[in-house]
């Protein structure tokens, strides 16, 4: 059964720290994502890695994958309160078409 | 942009009743899906759909079915509600051919069983 972990489950920062988010998965898979969602709203797609070594950057955010290790991490550089959010990661589900599993979340909270 | 339409943002019912959630998507997508979400617990795979008529189980089936007899829109059917199904349900719809975008998400209906 394929599993995905994230860690830590609550993270709470000051603006202008770094910090990094963890999923590890349990099982093949060379296509993992992030998401975001914000209170009371639905989830979007931020970075999608598709392969060993991957690396991809978007503002304050960087995601990457080592799929040898099965590790994804999500780099927050210098947070700002706007990065406030529950961020998910997801890997496809072997053998199956985009059947996404997903991680239990981290909580951000970026404090001034 | 990909629009993904769930038909309630929120819902109350009754313990026993049928309930019924849709979802619409406006892409042309292959796959759909029913997620519920929980705190501590992410999100849970429930049935998803690759094709009309077509459905496979997810993780946490029991309880609910699904119907999907037009491409655009799936829905999810709570049999006999039940208060352990009070949960936010989101929805999601992707194309098989452009798999490395990921889901596309609804904004989520809130269902509360009393």
């Amino acid at each position: 059964e394929l599993k995905v972990e994230q860690n830590p489950l609550f993270l709470s920062m000051q603006e202008g720290k770094n910090y990094t988010i963890y999923c590890n998965y349990s099982t093949t898979s060379d296509r993992l994502y992030w998401y975001r969602q914000d209170p009371g709203k639905s989830l979007e797609s931020l970075f999608v890695l598709l392969s060993n070594g991957a690396v991809k950057q978007e503002g304050r955010l960087m995601a990457s994958l080592d799929t040898k290790a099965r590790l994804s991490t999500l780099h927050i550089t210098a947070a700002v309160h706007d990065l406030s959010a529950t961020y998910f990661c997801a890997v496809d589900k072997e053998g199956a078409t985009n059947k996404l599993i997903f991680g239990t979340g981290t909580l951000l909270a970026v404090q001034p | 942009d990909v629009k993904v339409t769930q038909s309630s943002r929120y819902l109350v019912k009754r313990t026993g009743e049928k309930v019924f959630l849709e979802c619409v998507q406006d892409m042309d997508h292959e796959n759909m899906f029913w997620y519920r979400q929980d705190p501590g617990l992410g999100l849970r795979l429930i049935y998803f759909s690759y094709d009309v008529k077509m459905k496979e189980k997810g993780d946490i089936p029991e309880g609910y079915s699904v119907s999907r007899e037009k491409k655009e829109r799936f829905s999810l059917i709570l049999e006999s509600a039940s208060t352990n199904q009070t949960s936010m349900y989101l929805c999601a719809s992707s194309l098989t051919s452009s798999r490395p975008k990921g889901a596309f998400f609804g904004q989520g209906t809130r269902l509360t069983v009393v």
